[in-house]
């Protein structure tokens, strides 16, 4: 059972250039996020889904966009990357069981943007 | 905005000593869970109390959730040089189905 995957692990963008990231679940939950980790700080909500064909907005969604058209695939694209993006990403995903269930996460992609 | 807020933000400690975290929120939850992180990875899921609970145990871990105070403490007994890692609180609000609202983390080091 591989739970969570993201890929790819680590990218080195240009300012402007486009990339998508992949998260895949083989868990069948209905739930996925996109968080963004920087040094020193928590987890800051980017877009998140809660059913395939649905996304909406999180805390800092300005600047990423976000596809789920397969249940156990949640995409996070940057159009235009910005220094600013530099981060480490971390997907989840979460089974709608009721309110008490825990989130599965990914192992991250370090995105470095120059 | 992060509802959970952890106390400290850094904790050293030597092997074999107990380590206590806290976590503080600012809304009724369904629940709160803790995780780890360790350095470079992803989060793993630790334990989880339900609001109606007020102690909880697994293995070498205790946590105890007072709603009235709006706090939660994580106690890991007998450390190990294994349990260095940073450790997050995330609270599930009652007016929320899918959130989870995340506090910035106790990085947590054990001196051998």
């Amino acid at each position: 059972n591989a739970g969570v995957t993201q890929t790819p692990k680590f990218r080195v963008l240009k300012t402007g250039q486009s990339m998508t990231l992949l998260c895949a679940q083989d868990m069948n939950h209905e739930y996925m996020y996109w968080y963004r980790q920087d040094p020193g700080m928590g987890l800051r909500l980017i877009h998140y889904s809660v059913g395939e064909g649905t996304t909406a907005k999180g805390e800092v969604p300005d600047g990423y966009n976000v596809s789920r058209l397969k249940k156990q695939n949640f995409l996070l694209g940057l159009e235009s990357a910005a220094p600013s993006q530099t981060s480490v990403y971390f997907c989840a995903s979460r089974p709608w069981t009721g309110y008490n269930t825990e989130a599965f996460f990914g192992q991250g992609t370090r995105l470095t943007v120059v | 905005s992060q509802q959970g807020e952890e106390d400290p933000q850094a904790l050293s400690i030597q092997e074999g000593e107990n380590a206590t975290m806290n976590c503080s929120y600012k809304t009724s939850i369904n629940n709160l869970q803790w995780y780890r992180q360790n350095s470079g990875r992803g989060l793993v899921h630790l334990i989880l109390i339900r609001s109606n609970e007020r102690e909880k145990h697994s293995g070498r871990l205790r946590v105890t959730l007072d709603t009235s105070k709006k706090s939660s403490s994580l106690l890991i007994t007998a450390s190990r040089a294994a349990d260095t890692a940073s450790y997050f609180c995330a609270t599930a609000p009652m007016d929320s189905n899918y959130q989870l609202i995340w506090g910035a983390g106790t990085k947590l080091i054990i001196k051998p």
